[in-house]
């Protein structure tokens, strides 16, 4: 079992509407929760950090169940930039800061 | 915000032949550095991490050999791939990561693209 899953997609979604990704790790030692977004021949780039109460940044929810093991990535009102990878990323306690990454999921928003 | 530059952005080289990759931090500290590669459509693959100081540890299935990582400051990391084959063509990221003000958390290179020949 992978340490970080994720749906690959695509997620083809009209623009406008609501999509959310979830993502599932194994480990429950893990302790730091991020959002990544990476476009095409580019280089992965912070959405967002995922904190136990849920945050809100913008049209971008994200929230983590400790529970389950897993997190979420809600966009709202989406745009056509929005397009890219999304990777789910957790770090692990005591892994030398070590981050342990999904393999994405490929969103792609059509006018 | 924190800056890493890696160096070069593209390179084109010979099978049999080595290419350095440079990745500096501009403004913070990096005290620990991550070096990647991504193959097309795959998720980044975690190759080594490297402590400023000290050797790099290297993730299962990665030749320590071949993939030379040195990390002689706290603003300079270079992974020097030596004797390249074509399935070393891959995009290869560093990802710095810092504590203190002003930073704190992982910051990208912008990545290398390696095509060998």
């Amino acid at each position: 079992r992978k340490e970080v899953e994720q749906d690959p997609g695509p997620f083809n979604v009209p623009e406008g509407a609501t999509v959310a990704f979830n993502c599932t790790y194994s480990n429950s030692a893990s302790q730091s929760f991020f959002w990544y977004r990476q476009d095409c021949r580019k280089e992965p780039k912070l959405l967002m950090s995922v904190y136990s109460s849920g945050n809100e940044d913008g049209r971008f929810t994200a929230q983590l169940n400790r529970a389950s093991q897993y997190i979420s990535l809600l966009i709202r009102d989406s745009k056509l930039s929005d397009s890219a990878t999304y990777l789910c990323v957790v770090n692990v306690l005591h892994s030398n800061y070590q981050l342990i990454w999904g393999a994405g999921t490929k969103l792609i928003i059509k006018p | 915000g924190a800056v890493v530059s890696q160096h070069p952005s593209r390179v084109i080289c010979k099978s049999g032949t080595s290419v350095k990759i440079e990745c500096r931090s501009l403004d913070f500290q990096a005290t620990t550095m991550f070096w990647y590669r991504q193959f097309p459509k795959k998720s980044l693959m975690l190759m080594a991490t490297s402590n400023e100081g000290s050797k790099a540890t290297y993730e299962q299935g990665v030749e320590k050999d071949k993939f030379l990582i040195n990390h002689a400051s706290l603003t300079l990391s270079t992974l020097t791939v030596t004797s390249a084959h074509p399935e070393d063509s891959s995009f290869y990221i560093c990802s710095a990561f810092g504590t203190g003000e002003p930073l704190y958390g992982y910051t990208f290179g912008s990545g290398t693209r390696l095509t060998v020949v």
